[in-house]
């Protein structure tokens, strides 16, 4: 089956470094994305992992392990602006399921 | 350059009745894919399509139906709507529904 889970929710403080976990078991694996929703809009495109490492972009980054089906999103030098919820998604087999997104992470930054 | 576009942004129904919700995706985009996204939850995925075929399916039921036009927009429909089917409708694009997905605004349907 399809299972992909995340923290519900988060607290940290402005300018803070916080690191939200994404674990997943997928049938098939083709890249696994990271997607910022605040609260009453659409999700925002984040990030894309399809090779274990990091890939950084500005004041995020997103880590892979594939063997370990396992993500995390990096959120350094924390904004008001930040407090959103974050959702990680894998993108599955490319017939079915096809992409399957985590329940997100709701993250709070208090002054 | 446009976005993904939904319409409508809001929609009142009640039980029984049948919806037609709309997107056009972001121009040279020819993958459409749908979902479902109810209050606190991730989306849910309904469907995808792909140079106006279907490509996948989520597990909804047969009252959820889909088609992508000759110019890449798409029409998610749903039969007999339940109360449950409340819930915030996205439309997301991709160039061939490998790439990273752009979401639309959503629709925002309430069944009473």
């Amino acid at each position: 089956g399809q299972n992909i889970d995340q923290p519900t929710e988060m607290t940290a403080t402005e300018g803070a470094i916080v690191q939200i976990n994404c674990t997943y078991q997928t049938s098939g694996f083709n890249g696994l994305f990271w997607y910022q929703q605040h609260a009453g809009e659409a999700p925002t495109f984040l990030s894309y992992n399809v090779l274990d490492g990091l890939e950084e972009k500005g004041r995020f980054s997103s880590f892979l392990s594939r063997s370990k089906g396992y993500s995390y999103l990096l959120l350094k030098e924390l904004q008001m602006k930040d407090s959103a919820s974050y959702l990680c998604a894998v993108f599955g087999d490319n017939y079915g399921q096809n992409f399957v997104f985590g329940p997100g992470t709701r993250l709070s930054v208090l002054p | 350059d446009a976005g993904v576009t939904q319409s409508p942004t809001h929609l009142i129904k009640t039980r029984g009745q049948q919806v037609t919700l709309r997107c056009s995706p972001i121009s040279g985009h020819k993958s459409v894919s749908w979902y479902q996204q109810v209050l606190g939850q991730g989306p849910q995925f309904i469907f995808q399509y792909y140079e106006k075929e279907e490509r996948g399916r989520g597990n909804f039921p047969d009252r959820f139906s889909a088609r992508q036009f000759p110019n890449y927009s798409s029409e998610l429909n749903v039969n007999a709507l339940l109360l449950g089917d409340s819930a915030l409708y996205l439309c997301a694009s991709s160039l061939d529904g490998n790439q990273p997905q752009h979401f639309g605004d959503g629709t925002r349907l309430s069944i009473l």
